[in-house]
This record gives C-alpha cells, sequence and structure tokens, in this order.
C-alpha cells in the first residue's frame, strides 16, 4: 500500500486553464504539505497544513489554493496556469508539525507542463 | 530568509572512490536531515541529526552535525552505482515545520 499517493503523476495543460492535484495518506499523520521542485531540482515548501489547518503558507500567487477536506488529504488547486507553474508538485506528510523526529514522507509527485 | 546551500552542486566519481557533500545554514538548526532522490523519483529521508557535533553511520554512508549546528556533511566511502541520486539537506529551525531543503548535491557514479 502506498504511504502517500497524488495524482494525477503527469498534468499537461495549456496556459489559462485551472487544475487540481489530489493527494492522500494512510500514514496516521497530522501535518502535510505541498512542496514545488523546479528544473533545477530546488525544493520550495509551499503550505503546510496541519489536521485540516494551514499553519503556512509561503510566498505563492494566490492562484494556488490549498484544500484540506480532512488530515489524510490534501489537495492543490490552481487557476489561470502560467508557463512558470511548470515544475514537479510534491506531497508529503509527517507525525507532526513540529520538526523534531519527525520526517518526511513524499508522494511520487505530480509532474505538470503547462504549454 | 533562512538559507541552505550545499556544495558541491554536482559530482561525477568512478565506482569506489568515496563522495563528499556538504551543508551550509545561514541560521542555527535546531536538527538537520537528509534525504535522497533518485533520478526521476521523490526524495526519500536517510537520517535525522540533532545533537551538536553528532555522528551517524548508515552502512557506507557517515553523517556529521557541526558543532555550531549550522553545518553538516554526508560522505559515502567506495560509492556504488545504487548511490546515483540527488542528496539533499534539509534545515529545521524548530518553528512549525518549516523545514529549509539545501539546494542539491547531484552524484553521479560509472563503472
Amino acid at each position: 500500500d502506498t504511504a502517500v499517493s497524488q495524482t494525477p503523476k503527469y498534468l499537461v495543460t495549456q496556459m489559462g486553464n485551472d487544475k487540481s492535484i489530489k493527494c492522500e495518506q494512510n500514514l496516521g499523520h497530522d501535518t502535510m504539505y505541498w512542496y514545488k521542485q523546479d528544473s533545477k531540482k530546488f525544493l520550495k515548501i509551499m503550505f503546510s497544513y496541519n489536521n485540516k489547518e494551514l499553519i503556512i503558507n509561503e510566498t505563492v500567487p494566490n492562484r494556488f489554493s490549498p484544500k484540506s477536506p480532512d488530515k489524510a488529504h490534501l489537495n492543490l488547486h490552481i487557476n489561470s496556469l502560467e508557463l512558470g507553474d511548470s515544475a514537479v508538485y510534491f506531497c508529503a506528510s509527517s507525525l507532526d508539525w513540529t520538526g523534531d523526529n519527525s520526517p518526511l514522507h513524499f508522494g511520487n509527485g505530480t509532474r505538470l507542463t503547462v504549454t | 530568509g533562512q538559507q541552505v546551500m550545499q556544495i558541491p552542486q554536482y559530482q561525477h566519481v568512478q565506482e569506489g572512490e568515496d563522495f563528499t557533500t556538504y551543508c551550509n545554514s545561514s541560521t542555527t538548526l535546531s536538527n538537520i536531515q537528509w534525504y535522497k532522490q533518485r533520478p526521476g523519483g521523490h526524495p526519500v529521508f536517510l537520517i535525522q541529526l540533532v545533537k551538536s557535533g553528532e555522528v551517524k553511520k548508515q552502512k557506507r554512508l557517515t553523517f556529521q552535525f557541526g558543532e555550531a549546528k549550522k553545518n553538516s556533511s554526508l560522505h559515502i566511502t567506495a560509492t556504488q552505482t545504487t548511490d546515483v541520486g540527488t542528496y539533499f539537506c534539509a534545515g529545521n529551525t524548530g518553528t512549525a515545520s518549516k523545514l529549509t531543503f539545501g539546494t542539491g548535491t547531484r552524484l553521479q557514479v560509472t563503472l
């Protein structure tokens, strides 16, 4: 059983479209994240939720809207997609939000290509 | 904001050679984690270091946390082709689960 699963694996879309990425974890973790990995492999945190509550919201355009219906799910909706949004988006989870002895478990990633 | 830099950016070694990547933070860390990402894969947690000067080993991998808790290193002895990937350090300042990932070091190993 996959611990952190995200769908879709690949997403190719045109500029201006709206798309969503879904993430689910079956580890019983309290905290979930969205990370963006650009073409240079830099990993940057976008959002973090703890028990459905937003605790980290980095400087991300408001076209990106996360939603956590329960602590096992964290979805990412992107409006009006732009070329610069092309990247790999990773969902991750951790036991709690403190960071102490709480490593991240990543999903397999969603490769988003905006044309 | 906090910055975490890694050097080198890329290293190509022959199988059997040693490899080291260095991680430097602009701020003092409460702990540091290391991850490995295989080509086309996702980051996988390797280890966490918490104490100043801590050294941990996993088979051929040796991890160190600096005395000032601002730097760390990962050393691989006698690399194998299975070691290929990008190694990331990730620093935690202890506030609200905000891990800051390093810039990564890509390791290529050839026979």
